[in-house]
């Protein structure tokens, strides 16, 4: 199994629809990010979390809400989808006692496609 | 504030020659860490090579090495007798103590056979 799963993989969805984006863990890491790719733009980060309790705002957080179920679990809500949040959505996880100094580990992504 | 610049949208290769991918990045810290990382087809993001700042000495993997150039806050890529699988997305990534892990834009990496 993936250390960092994420699901769905793919999966369109309509304009104005709520759609959830989960993302879970099995590497024992208390830090856990939600990053979009956009063509041309690379990766930015959406929110991150460094522990149950603490939920942070990234550089485009902006139509997005993440909510933060258990160490192992985060998970993307975009509350009303527009078509500007297609993208391929990825979750990412680091380790406080290194600080992330080694990288994070990513899911697979989900391809999320807002008609 | 954290840049990170890929200026190359994309770049080619003949197989089994070198391919280096450039990354500039900007920032007034002085202890930092800088990364490669792999993105093929499957959507995986996977690290290929990471540089300590405070290490002079370039970083290697196998075919795959950086020139790290700190006074001219550069970071590329070299990629020795490239091969089919080499073919991806190279994303240049910069992180310090205490932000978070930050992106370039991306090169698209084409192998020819």
């Amino acid at each position: 199994d993936a250390d960092v799963t994420q699901t769905p993989r793919n999966r369109i969805t309509k304009t104005g629809k709520r759609i959830m984006l989960e993302c879970s863990q099995t590497k024992g890491h208390d830090r856990m990010y939600w990053y979009r790719q956009d063509p041309g733009l690379g990766l930015r980060l959406i929110y991150y979390s460094f522990d149950v309790k603490d939920i942070n705002k990234g550089e485009i957080s902006d139509g997005y809400s993440v909510s933060r179920q258990a160490q192992a679990k985060f998970s993307l809500s975009l509350e009303s989808a527009i078509p500007n949040q297609t993208a391929l959505y990825f979750c990412a996880t680091s380790d406080s006692r290194t600080g992330g100094i080694y990288g994070y580990t990513f899911g697979s992504g989900t391809r999320l496609t807002v008609v | 504030a954290q840049t990170v610049t890929q200026s190359q949208p994309e770049m080619s290769v003949q197989e089994a020659e070198t391919v280096t991918l450039s990354c500039t990045y900007d920032t007034s810290e002085s202890d930092y860490y800088l990364f490669w990382y792999k993105q093929p087809p499957s959507r995986q993001m996977i690290l290929v090579i990471r540089q300590e700042a405070y290490k002079q000495q370039n970083a290697t993997e196998n075919r795959f090495s950086v020139n790290f150039q700190k006074a001219a806050k550069s970071f590329s890529l070299k990629i020795s007798d490239s091969q089919l699988g080499d073919a991806a997305m190279y994303f240049c990534a910069h992180k310090t103590g205490a932000n978070n892990l930050f992106f370039g834009t991306g090169t698209r990496l084409t192998v020819i056979p």
